[in-house]
């Protein structure tokens, strides 16, 4: 059980591209999904945490202009990487949680490598 | 201001054990949990601790005491594909998770 799917896993567009990534909770309803931001050998930095049906709360120095997130459903909640450029690239994974509090741990999707040419 | 300590880096024998630690200072805890993550990869969930003790899980283990705000990881019988980066994160009091930067452990054979 508690398998996310991020979609799509690799992409590689020009700079001046807005790149779409989603993550679905596959087998249960995620009232909370997580956007993490990952550089090689560094560890993971939360960008946002969205919630259903209500605006995203964007950590420190994230630009809400810049990384759009909806969460539309208790399964899906999408990332959009606004006019991408080369510094953008980076490995984003999502993640999922059955309730915002409370112990539950956060289930993964396989992350989305981003390259901006 | 929060913060969470773990070695950056452990080596360690095949079919030996490791236990790699992590002491935290938050605001507030409400449990810990570690991850494993292969290079390239995604985490995904270990363990998770709430009350002080000894959760064991097949071949990894894991133990916290809150009154030290201490915490360690333990693997046993490793095996090659143990190669990994470990996460150890903490939940604070406004069930935000707080992440170390990880422990990457390398098993020689």
């Amino acid at each position: 059980g508690a398998v996310v799917s991020q979609h799509p896993s690799r992409v590689i567009c020009k700079s001046g591209t807005s790149v779409k990534i989603e993550c679905r909770s596959l087998d249960f309803q995620a009232t909370t999904m997580f956007w993490y931001r990952q550089f090689p050998k560094k560890s993971l930095m939360l960008m946002a945490t969205s919630n259903e049906g209500s605006k995203a709360t964007y950590e420190q120095g994230v630009e809400k202009d810049k990384f759009l997130i909806n969460h539309a459903s208790l399964t899906l909640s999408t990332l959009t990487v606004t006019s991408a450029h080369p510094e953008d690239s980076s490995f984003y994974i999502c993640s999922a949680s059955l309730q915002g509090r409370g112990g539950q741990p956060q289930h993964f999707g396989d992350g989305t490598r981003l390259s901006i040419l | 201001g929060q913060n969470i300590d773990q070695p950056t880096e452990m080596t360690a024998t095949e079919g030996a054990i490791v236990q790699i630690n992590c002491t935290y200072q938050t605001s507030g805890f409400n449990g810990l949990f570690w991850y494993q993550q292969h290079a390239g990869e995604a985490p995904t969930f270990l363990s998770y601790n709430v009350l002080d003790g000894l959760e064991e899980k097949g071949r990894f283990s894991s133990f916290l005491s809150r009154s030290k705000g201490y915490s360690y990881l333990l693997l046993k019988e490793l095996q090659m594909k143990d190669s990994a980066s470990y996460l150890c994160a903490v939940m604070d009091s406004n069930y935000q998770l707080i992440w170390g930067a990880g422990t990457k452990l390398i098993i020689k054979p």
